[in-house]
């Protein structure tokens, strides 16, 4: 059974730092992997999206990594700024069906001006 | 275009009521999704739909009723409300199964059962 892990929980750092946020998963044969934001209050909005056959994708200040191999993705986001502030959640895509997605529960990012 | 609209934005259910979560999306998307989201956790599907007229189960369908008479509209019933269905409720929609597929969200409808 896919299970997805976002570590840590949270994440409190000061503005201008660059900061990993972590997704593993324990079952590699996936379709994609996308990372999303969540504001209070709010939907979630779709940051990255990797295929299976991509190891990274870039947009903006924020670069996503994946690894099949080894159950991993990071998303990296550079010069941190208090807009940043959010929930991040990594979702990966069974290789099975066109619907599921299992979702981590997140990593919670404070950015302190 | 509105994207993903879901009403109400909150509500407040006695134990043992029912009733209807609305979404409807103006995408001309095919697929639609009903999430949960529990404090502190991650999303799980509760019924998804790949068409007008099409529904399916997800992970944890019990307790709810989904239909899908039209392309744009996805409504979500809650039949004998429990309180363990206090949660957020997300409608997503995605327009097919492509090498881009993405989903697209609502903003949530909080509801709590007391």
């Amino acid at each position: 059974k896919q299970e997805v892990t976002q570590i840590p929980a949270a994440l409190s750092v000061p503005e201008g730092e660059n900061l990993v946020l972590n997704c593993s998963f324990t079952d590699s044969a996936i379709y994609n992997l996308q990372w999303f934001r969540q504001d209070p209050g709010k939907g979630l909005t779709s940051l990255l999206l990797i295929q299976s056959s991509q190891r990274e994708q870039t947009s903006g200040r924020l670069n996503a990594s994946l690894d099949k191999s080894s159950g991993r993705s990071t998303l990296y986001i550079a010069a941190s700024q208090p807009g940043d502030s959010a929930t991040y959640l990594c979702a990966v895509r069974r290789g099975d069906s066109n619907y599921q997605l299992i979702w981590g529960a997140g990593t919670k990012l404070i950015i302190k001006p | 275009n509105a994207g993903v609209t879901q009403t109400p934005k909150f509500r407040i259910l006695k134990i043992g009521q029912s009733m209807t979560l609305q979404c409807t999306q103006d995408m001309n998307h095919n697929y639609m999704y009903w999430y949960r989201q529990d404090p502190g956790m991650g999303l799980k599907l509760i019924y998804y739909s790949v068409g007008a007229g099409i529904t399916d189960k997800g992970e944890v369908p019990n307790g709810y009723n989904v239909s899908r008479s039209t392309t744009e509209d996805f409504p979500l019933r809650l039949e004998l409300a429990a309180p363990s269905q206090t949660s957020v409720y997300f409608c997503a929609s995605s327009l097919y199964d492509t090498d881009s597929y993405e989903q697209y969200f609502g903003p949530g409808t909080r509801l709590t059962v007391t």
